[in-house]
């Protein structure tokens, strides 16, 4: 039972570049988030899935996209990466008020 | 609108003592309020949960923390610190399935 998987783990990207973070999950929950952590601001929402086929913007959406086309998986794109980007990413899901975070994905953007 | 307030982004406490780590929250309903800890280059992991049945909650490692409506506070302690507590620590409230983070205290335990 891994609960929840980030891929991959360590990025770096050049500005202009894509890429996509995968977050996959096996506890069967409906809800799944997107986070970015950065020094001194805490968590901050980027996008939210209440469930398979649907997305909502968080805080801080601007500059990524994401999709839900399975249950158990929850993307993270950026489309035109920029170094206001280099962050580290957190995926949680949610059952019963309470999150569960994967490890992290650490992006850098040069 | 949910919003969460910690107050010091840094604390250092020696071994053995007092660990008191702030929280204040506002909330236009009543909240559920939790504490996470974040070790290093690891995820949040819940350390302690208050949803509205004892004011006192107890976490895991010795933590506890106490929610008090009248000072809108979820503050965390416990009573004897250790070298592994060192981590990152953020008090969240929620409401629904909408989570609101603090920015986070790092805790140093000092031997």
């Amino acid at each position: 039972n891994a609960g929840v998987t980030q891929t991959p783990k360590f990025r770096v990207l050049k500005t202009g570049q894509s890429m996509t973070l995968l977050c996959a999950q096996d506890m069967n929950h409906e809800y799944m988030y997107w986070y970015r952590q950065d020094p001194g601001m805490g968590l901050r929402l980027i996008h939210y899935s209440v469930g398979e086929g649907t997305t909502a913007k968080g805080e801080v959406p601007d500059g990524y996209n994401v999709s839900r086309l399975k249950k158990q998986n929850f993307l993270l794109g950026l489309e035109s990466a920029a170094p206001s980007q280099t962050s580290v990413y957190f995926c949680a899901t949610t059952r019963v008020g309470e999150l569960f975070f994967g490890e992290g994905s650490r992006l850098t953007v040069l | 609108a949910q919003s969460v307030t910690q107050l010091g982004s840094h604390v250092s406490v020696s071994e053995g003592a007092l660990v008191l780590l702030r929280c204040n929250y506002s909330s236009s309903v009543p909240p559920y309020l939790f504490w996470y800890v974040q070790y290093p280059n690891q995820g949040l992991q819940l350390l302690l949960k208050y949803t509205s049945a004892a004011t006192l909650v107890k976490g895991i490692n010795g933590f506890e923390a106490e929610f008090k409506k009248s000072e809108t506070s979820f503050h965390l302690t416990k009573p004897s610190a250790h070298m592994s507590d060192a981590a990152e620590y953020f008090c969240a409230v929620s409401t629904g399935n909408q989570f609101y983070f603090g920015t986070g205290t790092s805790l140093t335990v000092i031997p």
